[in-house]
């Protein structure tokens, strides 16, 4: 079985720092991992995804993530925040296992400060 | 890109009636749709996958009878809450996902339901 865990329910951020949200996950076999953002009362879109190629993943918005499997994390980076990334993070992940399902994350919110 | 609708945006009912709820993935054919509720604050749990033409596989402790599930064509599935109660208000999402290996799912952007 796999699972998500999101470190730290909430993260702030000043405008122009570094943003680090984490994630680490837990799975048998080799998984596909999702990071998705949402605004409020709207549906998730995704930023960015590995899926077994390249394990520095580039994403819109000039987000990024590292596939580190002897960590079993997937963490979350953009070096400059902007007031416009203040959203809902989650990681995702989904496997092959006897049939494909995506476990989320409990989500990050991120707060950017003016 | 891919684009996933709902439709409704929102809706509130007296507790007691049914609600549908479409989801239409409008430029490309989904074979897989899933169907999410997401409470407050909360992340998203999966309620159930449907696949065009047959049943929906339901998530462990999601009341079939309660959330009746049809996928009748490739870019149409249906939500309906059978005999609605307030704690049946959430947000519930859906998401279409093509292709053998389903690695991206499109999600829509969400119907809002408040029982009264």
């Amino acid at each position: 079985a796999q699972s998500v865990t999101q470190l730290g329910s909430h993260v702030s951020v000043s405008e122009g720092a570094l943003v680090l949200l984490r994630c680490n996950y837990s799975s048998s076999v080799p998984p596909y991992l999702f990071w998705y953002v949402q605004y409020p009362n709207q549906g998730l879109q995704l930023l960015l995804k590995y899926t077994s190629a390249a394990t520095l993943v580039k994403g819109i918005n000039g987000f990024e993530a590292e596939f580190k499997k002897s960590e079993t994390s997937f963490h979350l980076t953009k070096p400059s925040a902007h007031m416009s990334d203040a959203a809902e993070y989650f990681c995702a992940v989904r496997a092959d296992t006897g049939g494909f399902k995506t476990i989320f994350g409990a989500g990050t919110r991120l707060f950017v400060k003016a | 890109g891919a684009v996933v609708s709902q439709h409704p945006s929102r809706v509130i009912c007296k507790s007691g009636t049914s609600v549908k709820i479409e989801c239409r993935s409008l430029d490309f054919q989904a074979t897989t749709m899933f169907w999410y509720r997401q409470f407050p604050k909360q992340s998203l749990m999966l309620m159930a996958t449907s696949n065009e033409g047959s049943k929906a596989t339901y998530e462990q402790g999601v009341e079939k009878d309660k959330f009746l599930i049809n996928h009748a064509s490739l870019t149409l599935s249906t939500l309906t809450v059978t005999s609605a109660h307030p704690e049946d208000s959430s947000f519930y999402i859906c998401s279409a996902s093509t292709g053998l290996l389903q690695e991206t799912q499109y999600f829509g952007p969400g119907t809002r339901l408040l029982v009264l």
